[in-house]
């Protein structure tokens, strides 16, 4: 059974940083592409960030590039996003998420989530 | 940058009756050279993540029931229920996975009427 579980969520002020995790398991994480995805309350779905399974590869929605990077640890079948210069427009619930396959593939398995919040 | 705009906003549909969501892509989200659309579909119920229905436009994911089905081309896509039942009740999102920045619909909000 496939899991994904995310962490590190929480209250940071404007202008902080947060490291998201997601430990993965229930299949072979370093054989497909893995994303993060956000959801701000009561608001849509917004893809975040997207990393290729060997990692080699990496993806950003302009509203993040510079400041937000992902990453992951195919030994211990983990993905990341470190996210710098928070605004408060990076309040969201923040999904880790699967991919059907290791490059353009449908989102097949989404975490709970892990909640950000950016205020003073 | 793919523009996804789905309609209606939201809709309320009768139990037993047929549910229609659309979808429209501002570029085609079909590759040529194997003829698939890169297009998604989600249903997302309160307090939960999205969950897969469809997959390549018209594919349902293992364990969906068959009244639901996808279809279109090119630009142009449609999610089916075929007979609303109760828990059909969520949002609906449409997603193209054929150039980064992937992106989503902003969602359809199905009601029973």
């Amino acid at each position: 059974e496939v899991q994904l579980v995310e962490s590190g969520g929480g209250l940071v002020q404007p202008g902080g940083s947060l490291r998201l995790s997601c430990a993965a398991s229930g299949f072979t994480f370093s054989s497909y592409a893995m994303t993060w995805v956000r959801q701000p309350p009561g608001k849509g779905l917004e893809w975040v960030s997207s990393i290729r399974g060997s990692g080699t590869s990496t993806f950003y929605a302009d509203s993040v590039k510079g400041r937000f990077t992902i990453s992951r640890d195919n030994s211990k079948n983990t993905l990341y996003l470190q996210m710098n210069s928070l605004s408060a427009e990076d309040t969201a619930l923040y999904y880790c998420v699967k991919e059907d396959g290791d490059y353009w593939s449908a989102f097949d398995y989404w975490g709970q989530g892990t909640l950000v919040s950016v205020s003073s | 940058d793919i523009v996804m705009t789905q309609s209606p906003d939201s809709l309320a549909v009768s139990l037993g009756e047929r549910a229609t969501i659309n979808c429209k892509s501002s570029q085609s989200v079909l590759y040529s050279s194997n003829n698939k659309n890169y297009l998604g579909w989600y249903q997302q119920k309160p307090g939960q993540p999205p969950k897969l229905l469809i997959y390549w436009a018209s594919t349902r994911e293992s364990g969906v029931p068959d009244r639901f089905s996808g279809s279109g081309s090119g630009t142009e896509f449609t999610l089916t229920i075929s007979s609303l039942q109760a828990e059909d009740v969520a949002l609906y999102y449409c997603h193209q996975y054929y150039s980064t920045p992937y992106s989503f619909g902003q969602g359809t909000k199905l009601e029973i009427k």
